[in-house]
Order: structure tokens, then C-alpha cells, then sequence
């Protein structure tokens, strides 16, 4: 089975803190690649597309290295709304492209 | 727009009984799929669509069939319904799963408990 591996936390980290999250993944011909967010009972949704260049949306940093078959993402300047567990997602390298989810990492940001 | 509507949000069984669950989308997505989340699991792609008239199965299709007649709609359907059964099922869509970095529409999610 073609995995997608993450540390499922928790992360507990006060208000203000930087905390980076990292993923790797099996399968060398993965193309496209990931971070969502799930709320607790709710359903995932997109934080962000991880290029091969990184990229960067606000205090949110993903970075991406083939070689290693690696994902990161980094949270800066952390927020109470920021708690959520996060998802990361690449998908099977197959012709329909489906997605392979890994179980996430729980984040929980303190007062 | 509504986007991705699953229903129904809660359901009970019990073990043996069939029961369908209706996913919908207004988006003119061609591609359709179901994933059941479990504890300590991540989502597993139980079937997908690319289109209407076009199924296909996931990583965990047993014990499940569905249906695209038409674009909007992709049901999906419990057989005989068992406790390994017990999950939160999501549908999800997107316009067109052959391009690269496509966001997934994921509907509120059904929690299904057979007892």
C-alpha cells in the first residue's frame, strides 16, 4: 500500500510559537502534493498546494523535497484558531490521480 | 452555491440492513469519490467517479457499491451493513482529476454506526 506517513502529535504550543509539521510519503511518482486541515468532526479542507520551489501563504510555509520524499509545513506567529489537526495529501501517481491522505497531526494552541 | 451535500449527517443501523447514502454537488465536477475516515486511520478512497456512466474502485470498496447516472449525483450504497462498517463517510469532488494540485470539495460528512 503506497503511505503517507505523519507524526500524529499532539502538538500542544502556546500562543506565538513556531511549530513545523513534517510528512513523507512512498511513492516516487507522487506529482502532486498537499496540506488540508480538518476541524474536529468537520470535513477537510485545503490549506494549502505544496510546489517544489515552496511556497508560502501568510505565517503558513510548505516545503517540499523529492530527493527525500519529504513535506513540511511550518506555522509562524501561532494562533488559538490554528488548533486543528493537519492532513497531508499526495496523491498516488496513478493516471486518475487519486488522493492518499495521511492521518494527520493533531496541533493544539494554548492561551 | 450549495457546493458538495451529503445526507443523511447521522445514521443508525443495524447489522445486515442496506441503506444508501446520497451525496450531491452543483459545481459541474466531473470527479466524484467516497472516503470513510476511522480512528487512528487516515481517509481511504472507497470508490470514485471520473464522470457519468464511470465508477471505479478505491483502496476499500467491499461491501459497497455506487452509481454516477448523472454528473450531480453519486450515491453510495451499504450491501449488508456490518460493524466494521462504523465510520464517518465523506464524498468529495473536484472539476477534473487528471489535472494536477486540484483542491477537493469534501461534503459535512455522514457518521454511521451499525450496531
Amino acid at each position: 500500500r503506497k503511505e503517507v506517513e505523519q507524526d500524529p502529535g499532539p502538538f500542544n504550543v502556546p500562543e506565538g510559537a513556531t511549530v513545523a509539521f513534517n510528512c513523507t510519503y512512498s511513492n516516487s511518482a507522487s506529482q502532486s502534493f498537499f496540506w488540508y486541515r480538518q476541524d474536529c468532526r468537520k470535513e477537510p479542507k485545503l490549506l494549502m498546494s505544496v510546489y517544489s520551489s515552496g511556497n508560502e501563504d501568510g505565517r503558513f510555509t510548505a516545503q517540499l523535497n523529492r530527493a527525500s520524499q519529504y513535506i513540511s509545513l511550518l506555522i509562524r506567529d501561532s494562533k488559538l484558531s490554528d488548533s486543528a489537526t493537519y492532513l497531508c495529501v499526495v496523491n498516488d501517481g496513478g493516471s486518475q490521480g487519486n488522493l492518499i491522505f495521511g492521518k494527520g497531526t493533531k496541533l493544539s494552541v494554548k492561551p | 452555491n450549495a457546493g458538495v451535500t451529503q445526507t443523511p449527517k447521522f445514521q443508525v443501523l443495524k447489522t445486515g440492513q442496506s441503506m444508501t447514502l446520497q451525496c450531491a454537488q452543483d459545481m459541474n465536477h466531473e470527479y466524484m469519490s467516497w472516503y470513510r475516515q476511522d480512528p487512528g486511520m487516515g481517509l481511504r478512497l472507497i470508490h470514485y467517479s471520473v464522470g457519468a456512466g464511470i465508477t471505479d474502485q478505491g483502496e476499500v470498496p467491499n461491501g459497497y457499491n455506487v452509481s454516477r447516472s448523472t454528473t450531480e449525483d453519486f450515491p453510495l450504497r451499504l450491501l449488508s451493513a456490518a460493524p466494521s462498517q462504523t465510520s464517518v463517510y465523506f464524498c468529495a469532488s473536484t472539476w477534473d482529476r487528471e489535472s494536477t494540485n486540484e483542491k477537493l470539495f469534501f461534503g459535512s460528512g455522514t457518521q454511521l454506526s451499525v450496531l
